[in-house]
């Protein structure tokens, strides 16, 4: 079965700090990773996805993440917080090619809370 | 504007009462979800849908029901069999099912018992 582990609960920073974020997963065939966004009050957002060509992919409001398929791993990074990045973070990942997988799994999430 | 709409936001239930959750779509998706999210938990897939009149069973389906009579639509009754029903509930969609296209949601019903 496939499993998301999101390594931190609970992150807190200062605006202008770097992020990043940990998501492991456990599957052994080919993947298609997301990072979705949960902003207070507001409904969860993808923010980015990888699913072939150039492991580097770049989302919204100057994420990134970065599949390392030898770790297993999809961090997601942000050279600079701000503010309004205040949200939880969720990691998924579905497995197979073709949309013959529809099973999308969810890590726990990460709360990020940046201070100004 | 295209989206999901989930509605009541809040609902609240009595002990032994069955609530349905509305989810409509205007996308034209044709798979849709039902996401339990807790606190900590992340979120774990309910019941999924492909197409009209089939649907599947996810990791927590127990005390849950699901209907998908029309496209647009993606019903979710908790039933008085669920013992632990007080959670955020996500319905999403997509244009098909699993692959690399992503899901989209709605914004969520917040569910307590009295």
């Amino acid at each position: 079965a496939q499993s998301v582990s999101q390594h931190n609960h609970h992150v807190i920073l200062s605006e202008a700090a770097s992020l990043e974020l940990g998501c492991n997963y456990s599957y052994g065939g080919t993947v298609n990773l997301f990072w979705y966004v949960q902003y207070p009050g507001q409904h969860l957002q993808l923010l980015l996805k990888y699913f072939s060509g150039d492991p580097l992919v770049k989302g919204i409001k100057g994420f990134e993440a970065e599949f390392i398929k030898s770790k297993f791993s999809f961090n997601l990074r942000k050279p600079s917080v701000q503010w309004s990045d205040t949200a939880e973070y969720f990691c998924a990942v579905n497995g197979g090619s073709g949309g013959s997988n529809y099973k999308l799994t969810f890590g726990k999430g990460t709360l990020l809370t940046v201070n100004p | 504007d295209g989206g999901i709409t989930q509605s009541p936001k809040y609902l609240f239930r009595k002990e032994g009462q069955n609530v349905t959750l509305s989810c409509e779509q205007n996308l034209n998706h044709d798979a849709m979800y039902w996401y339990r999210q807790d606190p900590g938990q992340g979120l774990r897939l309910i019941y999924y849908s492909q197409i009209v009149n089939d649907f599947q069973k996810g990791d927590i389906a127990e005390g849950y029901s699901v209907s998908r009579e029309k496209k647009e639509s993606f019903p979710l009754t908790v039933t008085s069999a669920q013992k632990n029903p007080t959670a955020f509930y996500l319905c999403a969609s997509s244009i098909r099912q699993g692959g690399h296209q992503p899901q989209h949601f709605g914004d969520g019903t917040r569910l307590s018992i009295l």
